[in-house]
């Protein structure tokens, strides 16, 4: 089955800066990837997704990289805000199949006004 | 639309007991998935529901399990409750085919429940 790694596991930055989250899976036929944002006391909200035919993938402030050949993929937050604390998930399936989806520890995310 | 709604939201029950927690989706989705978050384990998949039928299940033992009724709502039953089992219970709805065909789930808010 899969297994999902996610670094680091808690992030502190200062408002402006950037923020980078990575996680790293084992099963290669995983090809969907989904981040997911859960603030304090609130339920995870999707945030951004790739598919593994697509290498990059951005909205705004947010982008995710995908490397499938090193099996890792990264979310990228630039000019950060205070309201982007919250834990960051993320999480790997191979499509059709939600037997083998996993998620990612998550990171706690601090965006230091 | 009205979002993902779970009943109840609070619950504390005793080893031994068994439990039922409702969620119903946002009108017009079908898939039902569940998912258990505890902050040693994280979030893991529990089983997800289509049309009434279980389409797929993750590796959770046989005293978890649920069904959808054919408006979707969707309940899931934990018997024998263990003091490992005190989570929060996370439904979240998609149009048809749900996490794994890469269709936006819309999480609910859950149900803590806490085995003592």
């Amino acid at each position: 089955g899969e297994n999902v790694e996610q670094h680091p596991s808690t992030l502190s930055v200062q408002e402006g800066d950037s923020a980078v989250i990575k996680c790293t899976y084992s099963d290669s036929a995983s090809n969907y990837f989904p981040w997911y944002k859960q603030e304090l006391g609130k339920r995870p909200q999707l945030i951004i997704d790739i598919r593994s035919n697509v290498g990059e993938k951005k909205d705004q402030r947010i982008a995710v990289t995908l490397n499938k050949t090193a099996k890792h993929f990264s979310l990228h937050i630039t000019e950060t805000q205070p309201e982007d604390s919250a834990v960051y998930f993320c999480a790997a399936t191979p499509l059709y199949n939600n037997n083998d989806m996993r998620f990612g520890a998550g990171t706690r995310l601090t965006v230091k006004p | 639309k009205a979002g993902v709604t779970q009943t109840p939201r609070y619950l504390i029950k005793t080893r031994g007991q068994q439990v039922t927690l409702s969620c119903s989706p946002i009108s017009g989705h079908r898939s039902v998935s569940w998912y258990q978050q505890t902050p040693g384990q994280g979030l893991q998949f529990l089983f997800e529901y289509f049309s009434e039928t279980q389409r797929n299940k993750g590796n959770f033992p046989g005293r978890f399990s649920g069904r959808q009724f054919s408006n979707s709502r969707s309940e899931m039953n934990v018997s024998t409750l263990e003091l490992g089992d005190s989570a929060l219970y996370l439904c979240a709805s998609s149009f048809v085919r749900g996490l794994a065909a890469g269709e936006t789930q819309y999480f609910g808010p859950g149900t803590r429940l806490l085995v003592l």
